[in-house]
C-alpha cells in the first residue's frame, strides 16, 4: 500500500539556521509533490509544488528537492525565523482527478 | 473572497446523535474533500467529490455520508455519532492546475467531540 513517511519527532533549530525536513514515500510514483504548512487550530496552507521532472524548486527562503529515484523530497527553510514554527506536511500528488495523500507532518520549532 | 468556509467551528455530541457538517467554497472549484485529522494519524480522506454530481469513498468512509449539493457546497453527515469520531474535520477544495496538479485549499476546520 502507499506510504508516506515524515519525521514524526519535532525538529528544533536555532533562529537563522537552515531547517531541513524529509518526506519519503513508497509504492507509488507521484507526478507532483506538494508541501503545506499548518498552524495550530488552522487548516493546512499550500506552500510549494514540485513536478517529477524538476530537481529543485525555490520560493523566497523555501527550497524543495524531489528525487524520484530515492522516492524522497527535502524541504529547506533558510535563515529560519520563529514565525516559521509550524507543522509541515508533504503531499504526493498523482495528478489528474486522483486524490492527494498527506503525510503526518513534521513539527518545526525555531528557537530565538 | 471567503475561500472555504465550514460550519460549525465546534460541536459536542452525545453517542448516537446525528449532525451535518457544512462546507462551501467560492473559488468555482470542481473538486471537494472531507478529511479528519487525529493526533499521530495525519489527514485522512473520508470522502471526496471530483466534480458536481459525483462522490467517492476515501480511506475512512465508515460512519459517514456526504452530499454534493451543488458546485459550491459539500456536506458531511454523521448519522449515529460514536466516540471514535471525535476529531477535527477539514473540508478542502481544488481544481486542476496547469498541467493537472491539485493544490488544495482548506477550511478552518470543525472540532467535534462525541461523548
Amino acid at each position: 500500500s502507499q506510504k508516506i513517511e515524515q519525521n514524526s519527532e519535532a525538529l528544533n533549530i536555532q533562529e537563522g539556521k537552515t531547517a531541513t525536513l524529509t518526506c519519503n514515500y513508497t509504492n507509488y510514483s507521484p507526478a507532483y509533490l506538494q508541501w503545506y504548512r499548518q498552524d495550530p487550530g488552522r487548516g493546512p496552507v499550500f506552500l510549494l509544488l514540485i513536478r517529477e521532472n524538476e530537481k529543485e524548486k525555490r520560493k523566497e527562503r523555501l527550497k524543495v528537492t524531489f528525487d524520484t529515484t530515492l522516492k524522497q523530497s527535502l524541504f529547506h527553510i533558510t535563515a529560519s525565523q520563529p514565525a516559521d514554527s509550524a507543522t509541515y506536511l508533504c503531499a504526493p500528488d498523482s495528478g489528474g482527478y486522483q486524490k492527494v495523500t498527506f503525510g503526518t507532518g513534521t513539527k518545526l520549532q525555531v528557537i530565538p | 473572497n471567503a475561500g472555504v468556509t465550514q460550519t460549525p467551528k465546534f460541536q459536542v455530541l452525545k453517542t448516537g446523535q446525528s449532525m451535518t457538517l457544512q462546507c462551501a467554497q467560492d473559488m468555482n472549484h470542481n473538486s471537494m474533500y472531507w478529511y479528519r485529522q487525529d493526533p499521530g494519524m495525519g489527514l485522512r480522506l473520508i470522502y471526496y467529490s471530483a466534480s458536481e454530481g459525483t462522490t467517492d469513498k476515501g480511506e475512512v468512509p465508515n460512519g459517514y455520508n456526504v452530499s454534493r449539493l451543488n458546485k459550491r457546497e459539500f456536506s458531511l453527515r454523521l448519522e449515529s455519532a460514536a466516540p471514535s469520531q471525535t476529531s477535527v474535520y477539514f473540508c478542502a477544495s481544488s481544481d486542476q492546475g496547469q498541467g493537472g496538479y491539485n493544490e488544495q485549499f482548506f477550511g478552518p476546520g470543525t472540532r467535534l467531540t462525541v461523548l
